[in-house]
């Protein structure tokens, strides 16, 4: 059953720490990417990624890292450097490299910094 | 600066009404036009758009694109409470989807 996994669903953290969400996918996809999205806000671009072992920032790349050093996973690191980290994240893959194509999503972290 | 405007931002009709989303783009090295489902979870694949004037259908739900005034619709027929979400469109270059900010529609029984 090829797809997307996210985890976890919901997470809280305290203000301070660092968390990292998990996203996964067996869709053979090269191309990765990271969103944020906020009410009345649209989707963001965190980070993405063309290829393993390379990554390029987004429109909202500061406090946030992430890592891809095998095909099927890009985790993304919330460092205590970002201001407001309370959010919806969305993991999505797409396919050829080199441009977006159909993107595919997982369900979400939704992560709240109490 | 590359931008995607959607309108309206929300739309209230009734059940069997007929909907049309709007979305306009400026985007260099422009690729292709996207539009998602949003439901409370992560977006779903609708329709990719490449080519002017080619309607692409799925169901009750069609979709064209103009290339020449930049803009795409999304036709949605005969509409049903099930089809209350928020319908994204997204434009594509080489690198990156830009992301329009959705219409949030309603369909009320």
């Amino acid at each position: 059953d090829g797809g997307i996994t996210q985890s976890p669903k919901y997470l809280f953290r305290k203000e301070g720490q660092n968390v990292t969400l998990s996203c996964e996918q067996n869709l053979n996809h090269d191309a990765m990417y990271w969103y944020r999205q906020d009410p009345g806000q649209g989707l963001r671009l965190i980070y993405y990624s063309q290829i393993v072992n390379d990554f390029q920032k987004g429109d909202i790349a500061e406090g946030y890292s992430v890592s891809r050093e095998k095909k099927e996973s890009f985790p993304l690191t919330v460092t205590s450097a970002q201001k407001n980290p309370t959010a919806f994240y969305l993991c999505a893959s797409s396919d050829p490299p080199g441009g977006p194509d159909t993107q595919y999503f997982g369900p979400g972290t939704r992560l709240t910094v109490l | 600066e590359d931008k995607v405007v959607q309108s309206p931002l929300s739309l209230v009709v009734h059940e069997g009404d007929t909907v049309t989303l709007n979305c306009s783009y400026e985007v260099t090295n422009f690729r292709s036009l996207l539009w998602y489902k949003q439901e409370k979870k992560a977006p779903t694949f609708l329709f990719m758009l490449t080519s002017s004037g080619i309607e692409k259908k799925s169901g009750r739900l069609s979709s064209i694109l103009d290339k020449k005034e930049l803009f795409s619709i999304l036709n949605i027929t005969a509409t049903q409470t099930g089809d209350s979400a928020v319908y994204l469109c997204a434009a594509g270059n080489n690198r990156k989807l830009i992301w329009g900010l959705g219409t949030s529609l309603a369909v009320n029984p």
